[in-house]
């Protein structure tokens, strides 16, 4: 069965690091989801890509955080610097499209990176 | 950001018991979806609802769609010890890609 790939599957870092996650989406899925997860929450979504493009970056803490999909397949989610805060779950989704019209459009999501910043 | 009201926040059952959950919400959701979690991974989809109304099942999982598009409730039956994890609702608007959470329901089931 098809699954989204993300790894580390675990990150350890100090504060005022760089850290990078890494996903790999469904294949064939055009759009991919970085997801934010604190402890004891529901995900909440980072930013959206629709082939290479951002779709929406809207919650993206746009000064430390950075996301890229530059051949429209794989993505890589930068913090830099890190910060106590940032300590959660990092988890990738994709589904087969994200254009607004097909509300039906499914999400499936990877197993997450779990970030602990000391 | 916005998440759904879910409840119970947690909950203790003994095994073959049956349990329900169940998710609100003050404005209106063309789709509703119930994911299952388990310690350090991610959320895995159990049901996805797409009409007002719907009742759809998934072995022993039942979800329905509520009919005013502001509710979803979850029933697993006869439940297991690996039921154990914690559900999560999440509801989509018209027209748009985004996923609104709940803050899930944590399962626990006594042998």
């Amino acid at each position: 069965e098809a699954e989204v790939a993300q790894s580390p599957r675990y990150k350890i870092t100090e504060k005022s690091q760089a850290v990078a996650f890494w996903c790999d989406p469904i294949s064939g899925h055009a759009t991919l989801y970085w997801y934010r997860q604190i402890l004891g929450q529901g995900p909440e979504l980072l930013v959206q890509f629709q082939d290479e493009s951002v779709v929406d970056d809207s919650q993206l803490p746009k000064d430390r955080f950075s996301a890229e999909r530059l051949k429209g397949v794989d993505s890589t989610l930068k913090i830099q610097p890190a910060e106590l805060g940032d300590s959660a779950m990092y988890l990738c989704a994709s589904s087969e499209t994200g254009t607004s019209a097909l509300s039906t459009d499914t999400q499936y999501f990877g197993p997450g990176t779990r970030l602990t910043v000391l | 950001g916005q998440q759904l009201n879910q409840s119970p926040q947690s909950m203790f059952i003994q095994e073959g018991e049956d349990v329900s959950m169940n998710c609100t919400s003050s404005s209106i959701f063309n789709t509703w979806l119930w994911y299952k979690q388990d310690p350090g991974e991610g959320p895995v989809l159990l049901i996805a609802l797409y009409k007002a109304g719907e009742l759809t099942s998934n072995g022993r999982l039942t979800a329905q769609f509520g009919i005013t598009r502001k509710d979803s409730f979850l029933n697993i039956s006869a439940s297991i010890p690996s039921d154990v994890g914690i559900y999560f609702c999440a509801g989509q608007r018209a027209g748009s890609y985004q996923l609104t959470f709940g803050k899930g329901t944590k399962l626990s089931v006594i042998p």
